[in-house]
């Protein structure tokens, strides 16, 4: 079956430096998302993406985030000056359309920010 | 501000019995409703899916939903231990950029 691959699986990283997290989502799929969660809260949607833009994006998502799709394969999360509270895990999910059919989730980046 | 609201549990069931998950929702114009499973430290898996009022039956599990009270739930029939886990309601309100709103998510713990 067709995975969503995350890497790295784990980044541990000092306050105020900049980390990338990358995502290969689905070869046929065109729509992607960012999600992240909290070590025991719940998971909250960040930004969707499409056509190289990004369509939608919640409060979470502020001037620290930015997200890319560098070639036909990758699509990065960067987080500038990274924060403790950016501490969570970063899942990454594509789909074939907008019509949503329930995606499949990458299996995360942990991102610990000391 | 859409909310999705879940008790966080632990909910034990004996192992064989059924297990019965129940998820609220605020935004009437909610469209679509799922259930995830995530085993700890793991990404959420799909499971189940259901877009109009009634029961939605995969193999042991059966989703219904009930759009006038905002309510869906899913029943695991013949609970298994492996079916422990915690379990997120996520709706999404129509926009599918707008992504998904998940709920905490109730933790299940099947008692062999």
């Amino acid at each position: 079956e067709p995975e969503v691959t995350q890497t790295p699986s784990h980044q541990v990283t000092q306050m105020g430096q900049e980390v990338i997290l990358r995502c290969v989502p689905i070869s046929n799929h065109l729509y992607f998302y960012w999600y992240r969660q909290i070590l025991g809260q719940k998971v909250e949607f960040l930004v969707s993406f499409y056509n190289n833009e990004i369509s939608e994006k919640s409060e979470i998502f502020d001037d620290q985030f930015s997200v890319e799709r560098p070639d036909g394969s990758n699509f990065t999360l960067k987080i500038r000056s990274t924060k403790l509270e950016d501490s969570a895990m970063y899942f990454c999910a594509s789909s074939d359309s907008w019509n949503n059919y329930g995606y499949t989730f990458g299996s995360g980046t942990r991102l610990t920010v000391v | 501000q859409k909310e999705v609201e879940q008790n966080s549990g632990p909910l034990s069931v004996p192992e064989g019995a059924i297990a019965s998950l129940n998820c609220t929702y605020s935004d009437r114009v909610s469209q679509s409703f799922f259930w995830y499973r995530q085993y700890s430290g793991k990404s959420p898996e799909l499971i189940m899916s259901i877009y109009s009022n009634g029961d939605k039956e995969d193999g042991r599990f059966t989703a219904q939903l009930n759009k006038a009270s905002q309510y869906v739930s899913l029943l695991i029939r013949d609970s298994q231990p492996s079916d422990s886990a915690t379990y997120l309601c996520a709706v999404d309100s129509g926009g599918g950029a707008d992504g998904l709103t998940f709920g905490k998510g109730t933790h299940l713990i099947i008692q062999p």
